[in-house]
This record gives C-alpha cells, sequence and structure tokens, in this order.
C-alpha cells in the first residue's frame, strides 16, 4: 500500500520559477527520501532528511520535514526544463530501510 | 563508481512463460531490494535480503516470483508462469545498512517486462 500521497499530482510552471511539492505521511518514520524519475527511467536519488531533522539543502533543492504534522515539502528553485520529471516522495519506517512510495508528482517545466 | 545495474532493460514474453531478471548492486552494499512499479503509480516494494539473506516478502509476491542472491552479491527475480498482470517495471535497488536514521538506497534504470 502506498504510505505517501504527493500533493499536487501534476505541477507545470515556467521555466525560472520555482516548484514545491508536497507530501503526506501516515506512521513514524526514520527518514524520508525523494527521489526523480525521467519516464520510463529508473529513480534518481535526490536527498535524504532524518526524522530528527528539520530542514536540508542540495543545490537548488530544499526540503523540510515536519514530523507532527507526517508532512514534507521539496523546493526546487530556479526550475528548468530539465526538472521536467515525476518526483516521489519515499519514507522509511525502519525495520529493513525499506521505502513506501507516494504516488509521485508530475512537475512539467515550460521553456 | 558505478550503480545498480540490471539486466535486461527489456523483455517481451508470452503469458505463462518464465523469465528472470538480474541486478548486480553497488559493490559492498549489503542490502539490495526489488520493488515493481506499474504506469502512473510509485514503486512498490517486493522483498528485501541482507546479504544472502532474504528478510522481508511482501504479500505482493506470490508463489510465482521467487528472488535469490546466493553469494550476497548479485540478485535473480524469476517469475514463473507469467500473467498479463505482471507487465511493469521491475527496479533493483541497493544500500549499505549503517545507522539507526536509515541509509540512501540507489536504484537501478529498471527492468521492463511484458507479457503478451
Amino acid at each position: 500500500s502506498q504510505q505517501g500521497e504527493e500533493d499536487p499530482q501534476a505541477l507545470s510552471i515556467q521555466e525560472g520559477e520555482n516548484a514545491t511539492m508536497n507530501c503526506s505521511y501516515k506512521t513514524s518514520i526514520n527518514n524520508l527520501q525523494w527521489y526523480r524519475q525521467n519516464s520510463g527511467r529508473g529513480l534518481v536519488h535526490l536527498i535524504l532528511i532524518r526524522s530528527n531533522e528539520r530542514e536540508k539543502h542540495s543545490g537548488r533543492l530544499r526540503v523540510t520535514l515536519d514530523t507532527s504534522k507526517k508532512s514534507s515539502s521539496l523546493l526546487i528553485t530556479a526550475s528548468r526544463a530539465a526538472d521536467t520529471a515525476s518526483y516521489f516522495c519515499a519514507t522509511d519506517t525502519g525495520g529493513g530501510n525499506k521505502l513506501t512510495f507516494g504516488t509521485g508528482t508530475q512537475l512539467k517545466v515550460e521553456l | 563508481d558505478t550503480g545498480v545495474s540490471q539486466d535486461p532493460r527489456h523483455k517481451i514474453t508470452k503469458r505463462g512463460q518464465n523469465v528472470t531478471f538480474r541486478c548486480d548492486p553497488i559493490s559492498e552494499h549489503n542490502r539490495l531490494y526489488w520493488y515493481r512499479q506499474t504506469l502512473g503509480q510509485g514503486p512498490e516494494f517486493l522483498t528485501y535480503f541482507q546479504n544472502e539473506a532474504q528478510l522481508e516478502k511482501s504479500r505482493l509476491l506470490s508463489d510465482r516470483f521467487s528472488a535469490e542472491r546466493p553469494k550476497g552479491s548479485f540478485s535473480t527475480l524469476e517469475i514463473q508462469r507469467t500473467e498479463q498482470g505482471d507487465s511493469a517495471m521491475y527496479l533493483c535497488a541497493s544500500s549499505l545498512r549503517q545507522g539507526s536514521y536509515g541509509n540512501t538506497i540507489y536504484f537501478g534504470e529498471g527492468s521492463w517486462l511484458t507479457v503478451v
């Protein structure tokens, strides 16, 4: 079953704008990971945030985690056409480090 | 540093045939995972290994599915008597077990299965 739910399901923006995606989950977690997936390809790891962290940055990416609300957000700043992809959040609830994925946000960045 | 490698990338098979996928994880990664992803959905966990031991299997993994990791390195996922509902992308992933907060899990490019 899917634990995470991403919001919005689809997002279309212009190049240079910021894109924000949200993820909600249901159970306690060890960490939350964000992935990018281009059409028909595998998953590319973007960032991991631990349950004791509130914010992390990596290049143009900023991830926040609010464990009290069981939610996370991914911000991509100054988006580029190459950022067009599906973005998934995945939660690690422990017990083997396996991930439970959400349904994804399809991001389209237009020139 | 090579990533997770999967073979074949694409497989078309007739219903009822057996298929096998191979995964080579990142070297020194002791955990290996198999996931399945259908169109428009996120990946779903199937099973995982720590070294050569298969520690957990999802209810999604019917009796027709078997996974092995005989020497704690590469892994195979076999599907017997394939059905059209098995059509999906099968993703392999690996990670290094350490720490109490878990670790980054790296995915391969996936193996697409089409059952006709």
